[in-house]
């Protein structure tokens, strides 16, 4: 099973509101990532979560603060975003970050529209 | 910034293999390579990665050049399934996945 799962797959939120995504996998990998893609851009690494402890943050700002409750749970949860905020989150699992080639395995995402 | 070149766009016809070539002459010698893709809309898929051999599984073919500088994704029978943007990674452990630009892979009938 090399499934992520990642809900909702559609969300629509104004700039006020608060709001939470949800990433999760079943595999047993120990890292666990959030990427941002704007339309017609290839993905971009917000955070990254090694062993449930935030290893890498992409300068992101504060307005998306993500966590991992458990090895297998990832979230993002997201206030006072901005309509450029809108794009498609993607999350991925991968075995461990360091220690081996350790390929990403990603969940189909979230589309993200802010008004 | 992507450790990789990619022509940005090719056409194959269904059926046929289809070839997908990546620059990487920076490539340190602990760096893989790695292919994904990513279909309409959807997340991106792992294909394959490799060190120095060439690698093969259910999905593609990888081929390195022997001083590692450049590879060749292949796709033996290309589908119309197939059509994606194709993304070619170089990476180190513990290094972050940096995604260029791609190469967007249209398979025709």
């Amino acid at each position: 099973d090399t499934e992520v799962t990642q809900t909702p797959k559609h969300l629509v939120m104004g700039m006020t509101n608060k709001k939470s995504l949800k990433c999760e996998q079943h595999m047993g990998h120990r890292a666990m990532y959030w990427y941002k893609q704007k339309a017609k851009k290839p993905p971009e690494l917000m955070f990254v979560y090694s062993y449930e402890k935030l290893s890498i943050n992409e300068s992101v700002p504060s307005r998306f603060s993500p966590e991992c409750p458990n090895s297998s749970l990832l979230n993002l949860h997201l206030h006072a975003l901005q309509p450029e905020d809108s794009a498609l989150y993607l999350c991925a699992s991968s075995l461990e970050f360091t220690g081996g080639p350790n390929e990403q395995y990603f969940g189909p995402g979230t589309r993200l529209t802010v008004t | 910034d992507a450790k990789t070149t990619q022509p940005p766009s090719m056409d194959c016809a269904e059926g046929r293999a289809a070839n997908l070539p990546c620059n990487h002459s920076t490539i340190s010698g602990n760096e893989y390579v790695y292919w994904y893709r990513q279909i309409h809309s959807q997340g991106p898929q792992y294909i394959i990665h490799g060190l120095k051999n060439n690698e093969t599984n259910e999905m593609a073919s990888l081929i390195i050049t022997e001083d590692r500088k450049s590879s060749t994704l292949i796709l033996p029978h290309a589908t119309l399934r197939d059509t994606a943007v194709y993304y070619c990674i170089v990476r180190n452990y513990g290094q972050n996945f940096v995604f260029g630009p791609g190469t967007r892979l249209s398979v025709l009938p």
